[in-house]
């Protein structure tokens, strides 16, 4: 089975601090994704990795960085967090685009 | 642009419940379709999906079936358990590697 592992469950940081989440997956899988999800908003995405080194901005990149310097870990960062990235943040990867993602298990942020 | 419209919730039903969620889309060319389940406190786990136009995905007694001429995806099952409480998402891949969600439905199933 697919392992996708996420840092930690639930987080509480200051406005203005910078944060570090993170994602390892164990399936050598290529791509990998980071979501957030917000009540009545889905799931929206934030920044999308195809390979090492490499990242694509998803549909809300602003506030957020992402690292991928090895295949199997791919970071997301708030510069500076902001109450309104208090949210739920999913990590996914997949592999061929046809296929489906699996996601971790989520990452509740709490920006006070 | 592409999009997932999806019936807003909650939903709550009694067990052994017909259940439908609906779904439809936006979406230029043939997108894959598919439905997500997140069960309380977990990530979202692939229920089901369909590739091409009139395909039936299904899994643990739900289905879908892909309709072109209506552009819809709708999730339906014929007796619903406690266990299927979870949030629903309609999602369509649109591009490469690229996966539209609809803003889920909570489910709730009395005993």
């Amino acid at each position: 089975d697919v392992k996708v592992t996420q840092s930690s469950r639930y987080l509480v940081k200051r406005t203005g601090e910078k944060v570090f989440l993170e994602c390892v997956q164990d399936m050598d899988h290529e791509n990998m994704f980071w979501y957030r999800q917000d009540p009545g908003l889905g799931l929206r995405l934030i920044y999308f990795s195809y390979d090492v080194k490499m990242k694509e901005k998803g549909d809300i990149p602003e506030g957020y960085s992402v690292s991928r310097e090895k295949k199997e870990r791919f970071s997301l960062i708030l510069e500076s967090a902001s109450t309104n990235q208090t949210s739920m943040y999913l990590c996914a990867t997949g592999t061929s685009p046809n296929n489906e993602q699996f996601f971790g298990p989520g990452t509740r942020l709490t920006v006070l | 642009g592409n999009s997932v419209t999806q019936m807003e919730g909650p939903v709550t039903l009694s067990e052994e419940a017909f259940l439908t969620i609906n779904c439809t889309y936006t979406a230029t060319g043939y997108p894959s379709l598919f439905w997500y389940v997140q069960y309380p406190g977990e990530g979202l786990q692939l229920l089901l999906k369909a590739t091409k136009a009139d395909d039936k995905g299904s899994n643990k007694g739900f289905e879908a079936t892909y309709r072109k001429e209506t552009t819809s995806f709708h999730l339906e099952k014929g007796s619903v358990q406690v266990s299927d409480s979870a949030v629903y998402f309609c999602a369509l891949r649109s591009s490469a590697s690229k996966i539209i969600f609809g803003s889920g439905t909570r489910l709730s199933i009395r005993p």
